[in-house]
């Protein structure tokens, strides 16, 4: 079974600070994905890395996937209220299965 | 397009009651999921399809059942309710590596 772990589980932070998430597995991934969620949604795709080292940018935020493809971050600079939320990551295998982690649950005070 | 559809939005079981949990999608994707996601956790898999006629379990299948008859349609069955099976159901159909999630079924058994 492939496991991710997520850290930190919770995440507290003043608006325009910056913060990193992390995401972590003893498996390899063909892919990886960040998502976000908002209470009483389902999750929004952010951001999908397939290749180890690849760094990608969306706005305010950068992922980053490891040289391995075991793990990932996501770092965001200047946090806002608007990016609290629960972000997600899933890494994927070549048969189709994502397995999640269990979350950074993420506050953003004005 | 729609997208994803779940029905119902709320439903609330009786022990031993039976269900099924409907989920459309308009996409003609040939992935789809079904994941529970119980209160400040990650999504565990409990069925999954590569297409039409095809169905694998996940993670989490006990107490579970599935078909996929059409390429659209992937309900997800109830047997024997369980309070341990109070949670949200999400579905989700596949594009490359995006997956799109439906809004949820919030089940209690009680």
């Amino acid at each position: 079974t492939q496991l991710l772990e997520q850290s930190p589980q919770f995440l507290s932070i003043q608006e325009g600070e910056n913060l990193t998430v992390y995401c972590n597995s003893s498996s390899v991934f063909s892919s990886l994905q960040w998502y976000r969620q908002e209470p009483g949604e389902g999750p929004v795709l952010l951001v999908t890395v397939v290749t180890g080292g690849e760094v990608k940018k969306l706005k305010r935020l950068t992922f980053q996937f490891g040289d391995a493809r075991k793990d990932s971050s996501l770092h965001i600079t200047a946090a806002q209220p608007g990016d609290t939320g629960l972000y997600l990551c899933a890494g994927g295998n070549n048969a189709g299965k994502s397995t999640f982690g269990d979350g950074t649950t993420l506050t953003v005070k004005p | 397009n729609a997208g994803v559809t779940q029905t119902p939005k709320f439903r609330i079981l009786k022990i031993g009651q039976s269900m099924t949990l409907q989920c459309a999608q308009d996409m003609n994707h040939n992935y789809m999921y079904w994941y529970r996601q119980d209160p400040g956790m990650g999504l565990k898999l409990i069925y999954y399809s590569v297409g039409a006629g095809i169905t694998d379990k996940g993670e989490v299948p006990n107490g579970y059942n599935v078909s996929r008859s059409t390429t659209e349609d992937f309900p997800l069955r109830l047997e024997l309710a369980a309070p341990s099976q109070t949670s949200v159901y999400f579905c989700a159909s596949k594009r490359s590596s995006e997956q799109f999630f439906g809004p949820g079924t919030r089940l209690t058994v009680l």
